[in-house]
């Protein structure tokens, strides 16, 4: 079964940018969707995009529209966010959200998780 | 958007015990629900979804029930494994909001 493994820890200035890679293991990508979800220090869990890989298409929450940027190919998948601020640290996840084998498609909640990156933002 | 009310925050029992979490949504959402737990410094992990279907792997001590604006996630005898955190997350719509946790402590 695939398995999702993220790249490592961050450290950025305010007003910069940061890229977190999710690759896939022991599967591919191609057939899935990508969700992102982060978690502040303490805090709940804060949904923030998603890409589909089979037809390209994204949806980002409100807060990040502007900012985030989600790409994706066979293998790995790709959050960008820009404009960082001190209130953007936090462990970000990437997560399955569905997957189609053959002509069916399944939404059966975010199945398969990374291991989480940890961006901090501080002067 | 819709919100996701989860109650209790916080909960104390002991190993053996029943617990019932609740989650009500703040719009109709159909049996488009799903539950996670986590354990401190890991991420995430499906318990149900579809409200009711239990995922892969995950012991039948652990079910779900409701439709519409009111979900329950019940532990029929709770287990040293099973203090964690519980949120409850809809697949309604966008943005794929969640609860705001319900925590399970040891009494």
């Amino acid at each position: 079964q695939v398995q999702l493994v993220q790249s490592g820890a961050e450290v950025r200035k305010p007003g910069s940018s940061v890229k977190i890679v999710c690759t896939a293991s022991g599967g591919t990508l191609s057939d899935s969707t990508i969700s992102w979800v982060r978690q502040a220090p303490g805090q709940g869990l804060e949904w923030v995009g998603q890409i589909n890989a089979l037809f390209g298409s994204t949806k980002y929450a409100q807060r990040f529209e502007g900012r985030l940027t989600l790409r994706t190919d066979a293998s790995t998948s790709d959050m960008y966010l820009s404009g960082l601020r001190s209130d953007d640290t936090a462990v970000y996840y990437c997560a399955r959200a569905g997957y189609c084998s053959g002509t069916n498609c399944y939404w059966p909640g975010f199945d398969i998780w990374g291991q989480g990156t940890l961006v901090t933002v501080s002067s | 958007d819709i919100q996701l009310t989860q109650s209790p925050s916080f909960l104390s029992a002991s190993v053996g015990d029943r617990v019932t979490i609740t989650c009500r949504a703040s719009h109709d959402i159909s049996s488009f629900l799903a539950w996670y737990q986590q354990k401190p410094g890991q991420a995430p992990s499906l318990l149900i979804y579809a409200a009711s279907t239990l995922q892969s792997g995950v012991p039948s001590r652990f079910s779900g029930s409701g439709s519409g604006t009111d979900f329950t996630l019940t532990i029929s005898s709770l287990q040293p494994e099973d203090f964690a955190t519980y949120y409850c997350q809809q697949l309604n719509s966008y943005p794929r909001t969640f609860g705001q946790g319900t925590k399970v402590d040891i009494k």
